[in-house]
């Protein structure tokens, strides 16, 4: 299976720290993607870096990738109590399906 | 604002009823997916149509089929629901193979 490991599975910080998140695949890939799930709601799409780049910056996010070692890790500074949610990352296969990882709870308190 | 839209948010049926749940989108995209999400998993694809052709996934049970009548909209058909069928299903869409996915909100099924 293509199926990435997530880790933690469960982060909790406060409110102003920095918050990373890693993941881990097991094929060759052309992107990989960072989705966010907040609770009870569908996930939004935050983040896609393609196997050709190692870091790639989005506002407070922060993604790195290291293709030899097929994995990738998730950065988020200054945390904010919104910033609560489930993170998700997600690589197609060949056959054109998108495989995420099991995700990391994320929980920021005031 | 461009989107894809899940009706109902909610839906409650009842053990072995059949049930629709329905998704639009405005993206004009080429693909839809449908995905069964169980609490604290990752989404699961069911199957997927790529414009009008349909693929399914090897272990997506009989009792789910889907419909796509046109580029809008998509529906998933649960013939006879059971329990192990309550979760939260959500539909996404893509342009094309390999891009992100925009999801809709889901709709959570609850059976009785």
């Amino acid at each position: 299976s293509q199926q990435g490991e997530e880790d933690p599975q469960a982060l909790s910080i406060q409110e102003g720290e920095n918050a990373t998140m890693n993941c881990s695949y097991k094929t060759s890939i052309n992107n990989l993607q960072w989705y966010r799930q907040n609770s009870g709601r569908g996930l939004v799409h935050l983040i896609l870096i393609r196997s050709n780049e190692r870091e790639k910056h989005s506002g407070r996010l922060r993604v790195t990738l290291d293709t030899s070692k097929k994995s990738s890790s998730l950065l988020i500074t200054a945390s904010r109590a919104a910033d609560t949610a489930s993170y998700f990352c997600a690589t197609y296969n060949q056959g054109g399906k998108l495989i995420f990882g099991q995700g990391t709870e994320l929980s920021v308190k005031p | 604002d461009a989107m894809v839209i899940q009706n109902p948010r909610y839906q409650v049926t009842q053990f072995g009823k059949p049930v629709t749940l329905s998704c639009s989108q405005t993206l004009n995209h080429n693909v839809m997916y449908w995905y069964q999400q169980k609490s604290s998993q990752a989404p699961k694809l069911l199957f997927h149509y790529y414009d009008k052709d349909f693929n399914n996934e090897a272990d997506t049970p009989d009792n789910f089929q889907s419909r796509r009548p046109n580029t809008s909209f998509c529906f998933l058909d649960i013939r006879s629901p059971g329990l192990g069928d309550a979760a939260m299903y959500l539909c996404a869409t893509s342009n094309m193979g390999g891009q992100p996915q925009h999801f809709g909100d889901g709709t959570r099924l609850s059976i009785l």
